[in-house]
């Protein structure tokens, strides 16, 4: 099946500082790109849909100005955790979409454990 | 409002057969998925439903009744590696996927 990576797989950052996750699709074009958070023992949540070139639609709750996605080009999406705090610390999970089908499987990354300390 | 239920938690057998059921109300319907999620790692992909039927693969199989909002996935020969979460996902009118919480599946030896 196709690959997504996703980087960094964990990453521990102080209170009050920004985090970029990396979502990378590799052997195809994703049109669409899906970025998830999940707390333990919980659901997936969708926070936001991100279509190349344009501006991502975030679900309600879900601060834009806190976590902001780009995505520049069709094989990148980003996630930027800005300001953080411990109460950000989740499982970040990013997911892909190929081409213009109407929907297909999604690809999902490895997930990035996010630890505010 | 959109709803997926799924059982909370389910033990099993070492080589035995073991049911997860889904059901679900959404806004319109475009396909079911199937995913298994170990601990600590990002879900991957086992199945994905769309017409009425049992879809076969390997040990695992999974059918869905769209008339009745239901699907189940079935897991044979089960293996201590089996012991995961099993995620139930529909595809709504918009395409958005609506996820249930999760049916964590313990397996005994």
């Amino acid at each position: 099946g196709a690959v997504v990576s996703q980087h960094p797989s964990w990453v521990i950052c102080k209170s009050g500082t920004s985090v970029k996750i990396e979502c990378r699709s590799l052997d195809f074009q994703a049109t669409t790109m899906f970025w998830y958070r999940q707390f333990p023992k919980q659901s997936l949540m969708l926070m936001a849909t991100s279509n190349e070139g344009s501006k991502a639609t975030y679900e309600q709750g879900v601060e834009k100005d806190k976590f902001l996605i780009n995505h520049a080009s069709l094989t990148l999406s980003t996630l930027t955790v800005t300001s953080a705090h411990p109460e950000d610390s989740s499982f970040y999970i990013c997911s892909a979409v190929q081409g213009d089908a109407a929907y297909t499987e999604a690809f999902f990354g490895q997930g990035t454990r996010l630890t505010v300390v | 409002g959109q709803n997926i239920d799924q059982p909370t938690e389910m033990t099993a057998t070492e080589g035995a057969i073991v049911q997860i059921n889904c059901t679900y109300q959404t806004s319109g319907f475009n396909g079911l998925f199937w995913y298994q999620q170990h601990a600590g790692e990002a879900p991957t992909f086992l199945s994905y439903n769309v017409l009425d039927g049992l879809e076969e693969k390997g040990r695992f199989s999974s059918f869905l009744s769209r008339s009745k909002g239901y699907s189940y996935l079935l897991l044979k020969e089960l293996q201590m590696k089996d012991s995961a979460s099993y995620l139930c996902a529909v595809v709504d009118s918009n395409y958005q996927l609506i996820w249930g919480a999760g049916t964590k599946l313990i397996i005994k030896p």
